[in-house]
């Protein structure tokens, strides 16, 4: 199998505050994560390309300081977002991969409320 | 920049009824999945093709690689209530680094 937990499934916080997802590989190991963000009834929006230990690779538009990633380990990639705002609130969708150009697994998904 | 252009947008169908969904680019993939969304859910792999004009066949899915490498589509045959979800390709481009591409999407509707 090949199995991508998120956690947590949703969080509700206020405007200002930082908000960390995780993304865990179960049963095996991903050099490489993807981080996406997907509006209400669209496609999903490629955030940032994370490959185990250098630094992620951030789509145009995407603004490195605010959406943190960390790939520490070859089963979990985590993004925080800082200073969270309410057009920040969105479905934030993880995948892995166990190698750049493999097939995606993706995440359950973090749906994201900033009030 | 490549685009990955999937029609059409929405479908509302009877049970029982075939359909097809497209996935265009003007771009050369490497390879290209499908995968199926719900509501609330992280998106779920139906099925990888890499070679051009590749036939693939999932149950009542068929999945076909364009001959060229530049599109895609997916039918199926008697749908049912249960095939209602979004319906997205992804493309991926390997021309010096890898790139992952989402299509438009299709949102299915199958009516009982």
């Amino acid at each position: 199998g090949a199995v991508v937990s998120q956690h947590p499934s949703w969080v509700i916080c206020k405007s200002g505050t930082s908000v960390k997802i995780e993304c865990r590989s179960l049963d095996f190991q991903a050099t490489t994560m993807f981080w996406y963000r997907q509006f209400p009834k669209q496609s999903l929006m490629l955030m940032a390309t994370s490959n185990e230990g250098s630094k992620a690779t951030y789509e145009q538009g995407v603004e490195k300081d605010k959406f943190l990633i960390n790939h520490a380990s070859l089963t979990l990639s985590t993004l925080t977002v800082t200073s969270a705002h309410p057009e920040d609130s969105s479905f934030y969708i993880c995948s892995a991969s166990r190698d750049i150009g493999n097939t995606q697994y993706f995440g359950p998904g973090t749906r994201l409320t900033v009030l | 920049t490549q685009l990955l252009e999937q029609s059409p947008q929405f479908l509302s169908i009877q049970e029982g009824e075939n359909l097809t969904v497209y996935c265009n680019s003007s771009s050369v993939f490497s390879s290209l999945q499908w995968y199926r969304q719900e509501p609330g859910e992280g998106p779920v792999l139906l099925v990888t093709v890499v070679t051009g004009g590749e036939v693939k066949k999932l149950k009542r899915l068929t999945f076909q690689f364009g001959d060229a490498r530049k599109d895609s589509s997916l039918h199926i045959t008697a749908a049912q209530p249960g095939d209602t979800g979004l319906y997205l390709c992804a493309g991926v481009f390997a021309t010096g680094t890898y790139k992952y591409i989402f299509g438009t999407g299709t949102r299915l509707k199958v009516l009982a």
